[in-house]
């Protein structure tokens, strides 16, 4: 299985300010097609998971442009350039590049 | 606009049985791999089965192996988890969701499983 390993588990941001998290795999996730497919959510409280970016660095439709995704192989991180008080929650990065999908632990975003 | 809408979770005795269901519409029901996830309480996402968009071939994380069985009826655009020999750590909300081929877009509002005496 490929573990997804993310970092920080716990973000305290000041509004306005930058963010980034960091999500490492154990395994490599290119897929036989030549896709990468690491994905990124945003979970608020009582919500299901939304899709912020999805094979890597594509922004989901309706996702602000604040948020970028970038990385490869098996590195890849979440941007946020500027940090708004709707951005509190927890992001799980995810792959679905093995057939098993794996998650990883959540970071917890909240505002200083 | 895409819509999975689960229902049948409940509170259920260690050792107890429940099908849990995902209604979709809003999409071609019938071309698309399914998969259910689940979410401990205040813990993280585990993906738990997957089905093959005709039905014919299904995948089961090792933990469920043996113990839940998901199926679909395409007529009905519906997916379903049947679950038996419940244990206290099935305790979970249980999201159904569109495969998008590795990037699942698409998640129902979850149902919530308890396994409880």
């Amino acid at each position: 299985d490929a573990v997804l390993t993310q970092s920080p588990l716990s973000l305290p941001v000041t509004l306005g300010q930058p963010a980034s998290i960091s999500c490492r795999s154990s395994q490599n996730l290119v897929h036989d097609d030549g896709n990468t497919y690491l994905n990124w959510f945003h979970q608020r409280p009582g919500q299901s998971p939304r899709r912020l970016i999805y094979k890597v660095s594509n922004r989901d439709s309706g996702v602000p442009d604040r948020f970028s995704g970038s990385g490869s192989g098996t590195d890849f991180t979440l941007k946020i350039t500027r940090v708004e008080a709707e951005d509190v929650g927890v992001y799980y990065c995810m792959q679905g590049s093995h057939w098993l999908w794996t998650f990883g632990q959540g970071t917890k975003v909240e505002i200083k | 606009e895409v819509q999975l809408v689960e229902s049948g979770g409940r509170l259920v005795q260690p050792g107890g049985s429940l099908r849990l269901s995902c209604a979709a519409s809003g999409f071609p029901f019938s071309a698309y791999p399914m998969d259910w996830v689940r979410q401990d309480p205040g813990k993280g996402l585990v993906w738990v089965s997957r089905i093959t968009s005709d039905g014919v071939t299904t995948t089961y994380a090792d933990f469920v192996k043996g113990r839940f069985t998901i199926s679909r009826d395409n007529a009905k655009n519906t997916v379903y988890l049947q679950m038996s020999s419940l244990r206290v750590e099935d305790t979970a909300v249980y999201y159904c969701l569109r495969n998008d081929f590795g990037s699942p877009g698409s998640w129902g509002q979850g149902t919530l499983v308890t396994v409880s005496s």
